[in-house]
């Protein structure tokens, strides 16, 4: 079945430092791709996202391309800052009206 | 738009007790979803409707847990017996036609 997979985090970081988390995907179709942020306390917020290859979704500085080549979609920001520091959940959807399959989650931690 | 509101915020309880969580989706959308997230299982989908239809309720763990959404703007999820296992935080979403979820900041259920 679909299936995402996220490197494992924690990920620690001094501000302004580059960021890059890896998510990878396995699905029959041609997926929609999320990349969700959750800070503590909050529920998930949608981040970015790319609905076919080649797409770039980006927000806030970050950014993330849809590989189908690779089946990645890595999530990047060129400069961390501490209020960036949450979980990132990357997802897919296969199709209009099913549930989105979520990674395990990334955690971030920025110092300053 | 409030957004996806649910509620309690936060529910102790005693094993064995009826727990009963509550989520307004966001008006419009035609997809809610139930997602429970735990430190050691991560985002687990319980169940999700489409247009107040239950398409695949899966992820329900056992019969203990039940869910309706008896109209667009209303879905419950019910834990009866509760046990202390079931402690999480339980997350609602909705959405249309997928493109990206919306989440409610969810409930932080205790079983003591």
């Amino acid at each position: 079945g679909d299936s995402v997979t996220q490197m494992e985090g924690p990920v620690t970081l001094s501000e302004e430092a580059f960021l890059t988390i890896n998510c990878t995907y396995t699905a029959t179709g041609y997926p929609s791709l999320f990349w969700y942020v959750q800070y503590p306390g909050e529920g998930l917020q949608l981040l970015l996202k790319a609905t076919k290859a080649d797409d770039k979704g980006s927000n806030k500085g970050f950014e993330a391309t849809y590989r189908k080549e690779t089946t990645s979609f890595h999530l990047e920001k060129g400069s961390v800052q501490v209020s960036d520091s949450a979980v990132y959940f990357c997802a897919l959807s296969d199709q209009a009206g099913t549930a989105l399959i979520f990674g395990k989650g990334t955690t971030l931690s920025v110092s300053s | 738009d409030a957004g996806v509101i649910q509620s309690p915020r936060h529910e102790v309880t005693e094993m064995g007790q009826e727990v009963t969580l509550r989520c307004k989706p966001i008006s419009g959308h035609n997809s809610l979803f139930w997602y429970r997230q735990t430190m050691m299982r991560g985002l687990e989908l319980l169940i999700y409707f489409n247009n107040n239809v239950p398409i695949d309720d899966s992820g329900m763990p056992e019969d203990r847990f039940s869910a309706k959404m008896p109209n667009a703007s209303f879905s419950t999820l019910k834990i009866q017996p509760s046990e202390p296992r079931d402690s999480a935080v339980y997350f609602c979403a909705s959405s249309r036609d997928n493109y990206g979820y919306t989440f409610g900041s969810g409930t932080r259920l205790t079983v003591v």
